[in-house]
């Protein structure tokens, strides 16, 4: 059973430290997702990648967010430096996307929470 | 613009009972897609159902079924027979059919509780 994995599930740190954290996608899909859901504000998507290249981070605050695809196996969310309001789930969810194709159904990972004190 | 409106945020039931999770659309694009997700109280969220805008067919899955309905821009789903097991928040979505555009536009969810 194919599942989408996070590293780590539980993250506290304190203001100003650099927060990694790690998806892996399953197998053969090629496109991620990373959102942010926290009660007021629901689930955002930040950003998303296709084959490994950014298609839309319009929702991720540039200043201290980046996303990276380093390979096919590996996404990576980085804040520096955090903040008390980063305090939230952070969810990857990867997609089989093919030209042509519409099956785009989005399978999630357990998420990380993150605190930031 | 697009929307989605879940405007029940908390349903309370008694098992067995079922309960219906209303969701509502907006979009002036004619071809489209909407989910379903549950989200248990583990956190994870799991994938449900994804209808396309040309399929108008009720569907049934053991105890889920979805009623789209493109006259209200309506995409109900109905719990028949509620289990404890049941007690999740519940997300509708949409997509858009625009070139590579994959975004997924969130309602905020409704979160059911389903009590012995």
């Amino acid at each position: 059973d194919a599942r989408v994995t996070q590293t780590p599930r539980h993250k506290v740190t304190e203001m100003g430290q650099e927060v990694t954290m790690r998806c892996q996608p399953i197998l053969g899909h090629n496109t991620v997702f990373w959102y942010r859901q926290t009660m007021m504000q629901g689930l955002e998507l930040l950003a998303y990648f296709r084959n490994r290249a950014p298609l839309d981070d319009s929702g991720m605050p540039k200043d201290r967010f980046s996303a990276e695809m380093p390979d096919a196996t590996l996404a990576t969310l980085k804040i520096q430096p955090s903040e008390p309001r980063d305090s939230a789930v952070y969810f990857c969810a990867s997609a089989p996307i093919r030209t042509g194709e519409e099956t785009d159904t989005q399978y999630f990972g357990p998420g990380t929470r993150l605190t930031v004190l | 613009a697009q929307k989605v409106t879940q405007a029940q945020t908390e349903i309370s039931v008694v098992e067995k009972e079922d309960v219906t999770l209303d969701c509502v659309y907006e979009t002036r694009d004619t071809t489209y897609y909407l989910f379903w997700y549950k989200q248990p109280p583990s956190g994870e969220l799991v994938f449900l159902i994804r209808r396309n805008s040309f399929d108008e067919q009720n569907e049934i899955s053991g105890r889920y079924s979805w009623n789209f309905q493109k006259s209200t821009s309506s995409f109900n789903f109905t719990i028949t027979a509620s289990q404890v097991v049941d007690s999740a928040v519940y997300f509708c979505a949409l997509r858009i059919n625009a070139g590579n555009n994959r975004k997924l536009i969130w309602g905020l969810g409704t979160s059911l509780a389903v009590n012995p």
